[in-house]
């Protein structure tokens, strides 16, 4: 299979909660991004961490990359009504082809 | 920030009609498109990418005759679903990047594809 795996695949918090979010790739990468989706709509681009960067921070977003064990994590702090949304984390191979995780379907709770 | 524009939003067609969904780069130039399916609930999955000027990369098991894909300019691809039939219905979307490897991707809204 092409695509990278995601966990958990589906994850209910409430409002003000933080969420955490685990994407893992298979091959070598240039760099990890991830993107939000709303029902139905197109991705939205979130943030970008390259091969040779451990952390990356946007506002409430912490992205952390560990190239060792091919994987990466998405934390949302404070949690809010409009990030109820699926997460994706798309991995850029040296082929610069992106390969998508499954995603994660987050609902967040008011 | 930079804006993809797909269309048309949302297609319903009889089986056997060809359909054509354009994805425009609105403020930058695409040096690379890319166009997905996706089926509900499901993940993104690669289709071709296409680099102006020339011939689109397929991924294996995608028909490039079935799925004619044209980069004719750095802000236009256009994805032709040939003789579309039930079984293509589904959910695309195109992409977008300039011309460095480390930019993301810009993606369009997405055309829901319906075939009767």
């Amino acid at each position: 299979s092409q695509q990278g795996e995601e966990d958990p695949q589906a994850l209910s918090i409430q409002e003000g909660e933080n969420a955490t979010m685990n994407c893992s790739y298979k091959t070598s990468i240039n760099n990890l991004q991830w993107y939000r989706q709303n029902s139905g709509r197109g991705l939205v681009h979130l943030i970008l961490i390259r091969s040779n960067e451990r952390e990356k921070h946007s506002g409430r977003l912490r992205v952390t990359l560990d190239t060792s064990k091919k994987s990466s994590s998405l934390l949302i702090t404070a949690s809010r009504a409009a990030d109820t949304a699926s997460y994706f984390c798309a991995s850029m191979n040296r082929d610069d082809k992106i390969i998508f995780g499954k995603g994660t379907r987050l609902h967040i709770l008011p | 920030g930079a804006v993809v524009s797909q269309h048309p939003s949302w297609v319903i067609c009889k089986s056997g009609t060809s359909v054509k969904i354009e994805c425009r780069s609105l403020d930058f130039q695409a040096t690379t498109m890319f166009w997905y399916r996706q089926f509900p609930k499901q993940s993104l999955m690669l289709m071709a990418t296409s680099n102006e000027g020339s011939k689109a990369t397929y991924e294996q098991g995608v028909e490039k005759d079935k799925f004619l894909i044209n980069h004719a300019s750095l802000t236009l691809s256009t994805l032709t679903v040939t003789s579309a039939h039930p079984e293509d219905s589904s959910f695309y979307i195109c992409s977008a990047r300039e011309d460095n490897s480390n930019q993301p991707q810009h993606f369009g809204d997405g055309t829901r594809l319906s075939i009767l």
